[in-house]
């Protein structure tokens, strides 16, 4: 079974461009979380989808950040525009409705100069 | 503010010793999660404890949560090389859409040859 599938790995981009994050969570799983860790801690989370509705997304930063599951499945997550702080690990993670483990993705690697 | 503190943040220890990872807060969690991420992956589950005083051993670790689920330990006998990561632990509240997993901000262990 293929695992949770993020792209790009890498991206390197000028403050105040756009960039934005794709993810594939594993066939099945309804919840799929957008997570930003910096380096050496924790993941911090972004915004949860359960299907296609976003059920938290308080800690998402709406004036920079959007995030879109339009069909329950993918999901992006863009930022317009970038800023040096915004340089981090993105990670996505699925889980099945209810509870349980998270699949995490290997996630993608911001580096804004 | 439900806060998880790991300790401690850094570890480097030789091969073949024993270590223990602590995870404690002031909040009482319904679960806590222990996770282990390397360097460029995303963080893998390695246990989840649901019971007050449980003690899950998977191989060489062992994992407990405190009689009053505020706290979790999780001690490594013998460590390897391969034991080198980031552990992360995460206490699991609420239910439905409204629950929340809480994560620590980690421990960074570098377990040396």
């Amino acid at each position: 079974e293929a695992g949770v599938v993020q792209s790009p790995r890498y991206k390197i981009i000028e403050k105040k461009q756009p960039v934005a994050f794709w993810c594939n969570p594993i066939s099945g799983h309804n919840t799929l979380y957008w997570y930003r860790q910096n380096l050496g801690q924790g993941p911090e989370l972004l915004i949860r989808y359960e299907n296609e509705e976003a059920v938290d997304d308080s800690q998402l930063p709406k004036d920079r950040f959007s995030a879109e599951r339009l069909k329950g499945v993918d999901s992006t997550l863009k930022i317009q525009p970038a800023e040096l702080g915004d340089s981090a690990v993105y990670l996505c993670a699925s889980q099945t409705l209810g509870a349980g483990a998270q699949y995490f993705g290997p996630g993608t690697r911001l580096l804004v100069l | 503010t439900q806060l998880l503190e790991q300790s401690p943040q850094f570890l480097s220890i030789q091969e073949g010793e024993n270590l223990t990872v602590y995870c404690n807060s002031s909040s009482v969690f319904s679960s806590l999660q222990w996770y282990r991420q390397e360097p460029g992956e995303g963080p893998v589950l390695l246990v989840t404890v649901v019971t007050g005083g449980e003690v899950k051993k998977l191989k060489r670790l062992t994992f407990q949560f405190g009689d009053a689920r505020k706290d979790s330990s999780l001690h490594i006998t013998a460590a390897q090389t391969g034991d080198t990561g980031l552990y992360l632990c995460a206490g699991g509240k609420g239910a439905g859409n409204n629950r929340k997993l809480i994560w620590g901000l980690g421990t960074s262990l570098a377990v040396n040859p």
